[in-house]
């Protein structure tokens, strides 16, 4: 069965520094994966989603990037990141069914 | 655009009892599927149930059910005999068939209490 790695818990970050959140996938290959973003309390918001390796779609025009340098291996980027990037940042995968199956979530703070 | 509207973003129910959360979506799609998603405090995103819009028959999972007219387009999640760890915001999802961008509604917050 699927496994999605997703870490950082938590991070606190300041205004203004990088970011990178990593993401790895075990029991699937070349899933469709995806970043989504939760604002407190409320629904998914989706930023990014890869078919492939180096396939990358924004759903969400932003300051932040995503890669995809191996097929079970998802990153979210930012060179700078701002107080409106705080929120938590679900990785997930796309089952052969359609089902999602996500990650654990990191709670990303920017002070 | 695919748009999925859960019109009731908070609601409570006595354990042991059964709670109805709504869920309606507009598609001009004839294919596609449906979930609804539990998050617990815990946040771990959880798939609940599964319904193809080709199938008439109702999906179940055990204490939970759905409600799909495919014709108003409604799927609704119907949870008997509530327990305490159905406590949890739970997610309206649609993805038209052959694509693999699921639109969410906006969830609801299910409390249950002792």
């Amino acid at each position: 069965s699927q496994t999605i790695h997703q870490w950082p818990a938590t991070l606190v970050q300041p205004v203004g520094s990088p970011l990178s959140l990593e993401c790895t996938v075990e029991g699937t290959s070349n899933p469709n994966l995806y970043w989504y973003r939760q604002a407190a309390g409320r629904g998914l918001q989706l930023l990014f989603y890869s078919v492939g390796i180096g396939q990358i779609s924004s759903e969400v025009p932003q300051n932040l990037s995503a890669s995809r340098p191996q097929d079970r291996q998802f990153i979210l980027s930012s060179k700078k990141l701002l107080l409106s990037d705080s929120g938590f940042y679900l990785c997930a995968l796309t089952a052969p069914n359609e089902k999602l199956f996500f990650g654990s979530g990191t709670q990303l703070s920017v002070l | 655009a695919q748009t999925v509207t859960q019109s009731q973003p908070e609601m409570s129910v006595q354990e042991a009892e059964t709670v109805t959360l709504s869920c309606t979506y507009d598609t001009s799609e004839n294919n596609y599927y449906l979930f609804w998603y539990k998050q617990p405090p815990s946040r771990q995103m959880i798939l609940v149930i599964r319904q193809e819009a080709y199938k008439q028959q109702n999906a179940t999972e055990n204490r939970f059910s759905v409600n799909f007219q495919k014709a108003a387009k409604s799927f609704s999640l119907k949870i008997s005999d509530s327990q305490l760890g159905d406590t949890a915001m739970y997610f309206c999802a649609f993805t038209p068939g052959g694509s693999y961008i699921p639109t969410f509604g906006r969830g609801t917050s299910l409390i249950v209490h002792p």
